[in-house]
């Protein structure tokens, strides 16, 4: 049973470019979460996917977006990339209608780093 | 609003001794669930211990347990006979909503001598 899976690994770019990070759920999992984790610093919520939709956004602006596929996979698109948005992009994904609280699983992340 | 602290950023223990790492946290809720991750240097994410408010018994996961103190909105992590693959950063984690958003501490850098 894979666990959830994140591409690439690592992804250098520069200053106002675009990127797409992907991930796909662990098995049976219905919806997926995205984290940004700076340097020293625990994870910050971007946003949730749910049924194709966004249901849950955190505090990040609009440059950062996503997409949910029919088979729960999911993107995290980043335009107008800013020095500031180098960060490890964690993705979780979860049962949406899971009982006994929010129970993440997590990929290992992709590393972007913006020069 | 919601928040998470975790004040020690380093801890050092002794193999095979015991440490204890701290949390506290802020919300307005009744019932809620509070987790513990463990990030190696893999970078993967993974839950060590989850304590549900609710419950008076502190939650138990072989060397690892918790002291939960709800009035104090204290939750900490206490892991016995350390083991050199204990080395890692820990998170204490607070969800917004059961199927929402975890909020996470800063983390504590966890070293283990041997």
């Amino acid at each position: 049973d894979a666990g959830v899976t994140q591409s690439p690994t690592h992804l250098i770019k520069t200053r106002g470019q675009q990127v797409t990070l992907r991930c796909s759920p662990k098995s049976g999992h219905d919806t997926v979460s995205w984290y940004q984790q700076a340097l020293g610093q625990g994870p910050q919520f971007i946003f949730q996917y749910y049924e194709e939709e966004e249901r849950q956004r955190g505090n990040f602006p609009d440059r950062f977006s996503g997409h949910q596929f029919p088979n729960y996979s999911s993107e995290l698109n980043v335009n107008a990339l800013l020095l500031g948005d180098s960060a490890l992009y964690l993705c979780a994904s979860s049962f949406f209608s899971g009982t006994g609280g929010l129970k993440l699983f997590f990929g290992s992340g992709t590393q972007l780093s913006v020069l | 609003a919601q928040t998470v602290t975790q004040s020690q950023p380093e801890m050092s223990v002794q193999e095979a001794e015991t440490v204890t790492l701290s949390c506290t946290y802020d919300t307005s809720e009744s019932d809620y669930y509070l987790f513990w991750y463990k990030q190696p240097p893999s970078r993967q994410m993974i839950l060590v211990i989850r304590q549900e408010a609710y419950k008076q018994q502190n939650a138990t996961e072989n060397r690892f347990s918790v002291n939960f103190q709800k009035a104090a909105k204290s939750f900490s992590l206490k892991i016995s006979d350390s083991q050199l693959g204990d080395a890692a950063m820990y998170f204490c984690a607070y969800p917004t909503g059961a199927n929402s958003k975890l909020t996470f501490g800063k983390g504590i850098t966890l070293s283990v001598r041997p």
